[in-house]
């Protein structure tokens, strides 16, 4: 069983569409890292979370702890935020450095 | 600042041959880890480092070796290269500050193993 589950796997969506993926995870946390990784590119860290929300421009970061469960809001989506967005937990049990990560959410948006 | 920095960006290898990849970092961060990435896999943790001197085994570690003799510097070694170790492997490094960690990645390094 996977320890970081994404939803869904692949996503269409047309431009100026809002955009929400999903992120479970079964092991108790310290914080959860959205990050971004364009087609070919390296991995940018987009938000780290242990509480609340968080806001950058269009994107949104919400975490649920008591659920466990964490999700990734696109507002007025653009061509330019297709990539792949991975969910990544940092494990309480674990080395405090090191991730747990779901396998990815390939986004792409149409013009 | 260069930030979190590896070489080569691509490399083929024929079954046997041996490497180092490289990774260095300006950051003064002390934990430092290497990943590999799969097609349809989370990254999974190859080997880590809390700091120069130190370092663990992460997920798969069978294969590579690693050493951090500076704080600046993690190489990842691959003794005797096989084709299930075509992959791309990731930098990464950790800063903890206000109770919460920092993560950097590197650009990647792309191997194909023949």
């Amino acid at each position: 069983k996977n320890e970081v589950e994404q939803s869904p796997q692949n996503l269409t969506a047309q431009e100026g569409e809002f955009i929400t993926i999903n992120c479970s995870y079964s092991v108790g946390i310290s914080a959860l890292h959205w990050l971004q990784q364009h087609p070919g590119g390296g991995i940018v860290s987009l938000f780290m979370l242990s509480s609340g929300k968080k806001k950058h421009g269009r994107l949104i970061a919400t975490i649920n702890i008591q659920e466990k469960h964490s999700s990734l809001h696109i507002t007025a989506s653009h061509p330019r935020d297709s990539a792949v967005y991975i969910c990544a937990v940092r494990d309480y049990g674990g080395s405090q450095g090191n991730l747990i990560f779901g396998k990815g959410t390939k986004l792409s948006v149409k013009p | 600042n260069a930030g979190v920095t590896q070489t080569p960006k691509f490399q083929v290898l024929k079954t046997g041959q041996s490497m180092t990849l490289q990774c260095a970092q300006d950051m003064n961060h002390e934990y430092m880890s290497w990943y590999r990435q799969d097609p349809g896999m989370g990254l999974r943790l190859i080997h880590y480092s809390v700091g120069a001197g130190i370092t663990d085994q992460g997920e798969v570690p069978n294969g590579y070796n690693v050493s951090r003799s500076t704080t600046e510097d993690f190489p990842l070694r691959l003794l005797s290269a096989a084709p299930s170790q075509t992959s791309v492997y990731f930098c990464a490094t950790t800063y903890y500050r206000e109770g919460l960690h920092e993560q950097y990645f590197g650009p990647g390094t792309r191997l194909t193993v023949t």
